[in-house]
């Protein structure tokens, strides 16, 4: 079984704090996403990525970014946290389908829900 | 942005009773999924079917496209409680090779006993 593990479940940080948040698959996928998921919002790509040191933005990069630089580890930065980012974060993997990154099925992680005071 | 919508927004049935939730979709699509998310978790997917595929069923799951109407159902036949959950459709776009897949807001579903 695909397994993708974020590495907190629950934090707690201060505005202005610089926080990471880490994903890791077990499963040699080639793409990694970030979506961060609010009530009447639905779930929005924050960024993706379809191969080490390689990255793309989602619809809402903007205060984020994103480190790659081992193929099973995603990593998702929030430069100086500030309150509107507190939201609950999921990490996906897949594997590189014909058709590119969003054409097959997304492995999720069982996300972080991050609170920013 | 495309973006799938699911109807309706909250359905409550009982044990045994078939749930039908739709998704519509505003462009052409490759391929539209279903995930399921239990309260509080990740997104566990379901199924995928692909846009040349009118039907595909999982156990208890059967998902039908209409490409002409941009719209699918996902039916979850013999419900159980343990069925209750938020369920997404999520597009992947036709067209460009690195298209993003694009999730709709969701139905809840509660499952009574």
């Amino acid at each position: 079984d695909v397994k993708v593990t974020q590495s907190s479940r629950y934090l707690v940080k201060r505005t202005g704090e610089k926080v990471f948040l880490e994903c890791v698959q077990d499963m040699d996928h080639e793409n990694m996403f970030w979506y961060r998921q609010d009530p009447g919002l639905g779930l929005r790509l924050i960024y993706f990525s379809y191969d080490v040191k390689m990255k793309e933005k989602g619809d809402i990069p903007e205060g984020y970014s994103v480190s790659r630089e081992k193929k099973e580890r995603f990593s998702l930065i929030l430069e100086s946290a500030s309150t509107n980012q507190t939201s609950m974060y999921l990490c996906a993997s897949s594997v590189e389908g014909a058709g590119g990154p969003s054409q097959e099925t997304q492995y999720f992680g069982p996300g972080t829900r991050l609170l920013v005071l | 942005s495309q973006q799938g919508e699911e109807d309706p927004q909250a359905l409550s049935i009982q044990e045994g009773e078939n749930a039908t939730m739709n998704c519509s979709y505003k462009t052409s699509i490759n391929n539209l999924q279903w995930y399921r998310q239990n309260s509080g978790r990740g997104l566990v997917h379901l199924i995928l079917i692909r846009s040349n595929e009118r039907e595909k069923h999982s156990g208890r799951l059967r998902v039908t496209l209409d490409t002409s109407k941009k719209s699918s159902s996902l039916l979850i036949t013999a419900s159980r409680a343990a069925d209750t959950a938020s369920y997404f459709c999520a597009e992947g776009p036709g067209g460009t090779s690195y298209g993003k897949l694009t999730f709709g807001q969701g139905t809840i579903l509660t499952v009574h006993p």
